[in-house]
């Protein structure tokens, strides 16, 4: 089993849905979690941290489920720009960063 | 913010020679950067840890005397790929943590290696 699974997709969405995404991690010990977004052939960027209280940033909500280890981030009003790959990140420790194999969104008109 | 340099972005090589590259903090001392290599459409993989002053912690699986890591100083890890073969042709990039508690990462801008 991997480490850190996501469904790869891709989600096909209109503009202004709301589009749902989980990722499964298989270490208990998992520190922290993280979503990342990659475009095409760049770095990842960091969309937002996973806090077991749940958080939101705007358009976006992620939230961790420590029980049954996996986290998800909410798209609200999805808009062509967030067209992109999203991918979890787990802290397994020693500062350590596993990443799914991402999921990737695409936004239509 | 923190800024991660990665040099160069994109690099053609011919089969059997070695491709250096490299990973600078440009604002901030990093003691432990990371290396990562993706495939199309697979995730980042780490490679390995690359620790100032000490040999490098590689993953299993990866060959450290193929993949050369060198962290000579607090702001400078490099990654050379020894006698490149075509499918070493991936996109590397690497990472570096700010501050003790490794929750801030940054990323270099990758390096997209094509080897014929």
């Amino acid at each position: 089993r991997k480490e850190v699974e996501q469904d790869p997709g891709p989600f096909n969405v209109p503009e202004g849905a709301t589009v749902a995404f989980n990722c499964t991690y298989s270490n208990s010990a998992s520190q922290s979690f993280f979503w990342y977004r990659q475009d095409c052939r760049k770095e990842p960027k960091l969309l937002m941290s996973v806090y077991s209280s749940g958080n939101e940033d705007g358009r976006f909500t992620a939230q961790l489920n420590r029980a049954s280890q996996y986290i998800s981030l909410l798209i609200r009003d999805s808009k062509l720009s967030d067209s992109a790959t999203y991918l979890c990140a787990v802290n397994t420790g020693f500062q350590k960063l596993v990443f799914g194999t991402g999921t990737r969104l695409l936004v239509s008109p | 913010g923190a800024v991660v340099s990665q040099h160069p972005s994109r690099v053609i090589c011919k089969s059997g020679t070695s491709v250096k590259i490299e990973c600078r903090s440009l604002d901030f001392q990093a003691t432990t950067m990371f290396w990562y290599r993706q495939f199309p459409k697979q995730s980042l993989m780490l490679m390995a840890t690359s620790n100032e002053g000490s040999k490098a912690t590689y993953e299993q699986g990866v060959e450290k005397d193929k993949f050369l890591i060198n962290h000579a100083s607090l702001t400078l890890s490099t990654l050379t790929v020894t006698s490149a073969h075509p499918e070493d042709s991936s996109f590397y990039i690497c990472s570096a943590t700010k501050g003790a508690g490794g929750e801030k990462l940054f990323f270099g801008s990758g390096t997209q290696l094509s080897v014929l």
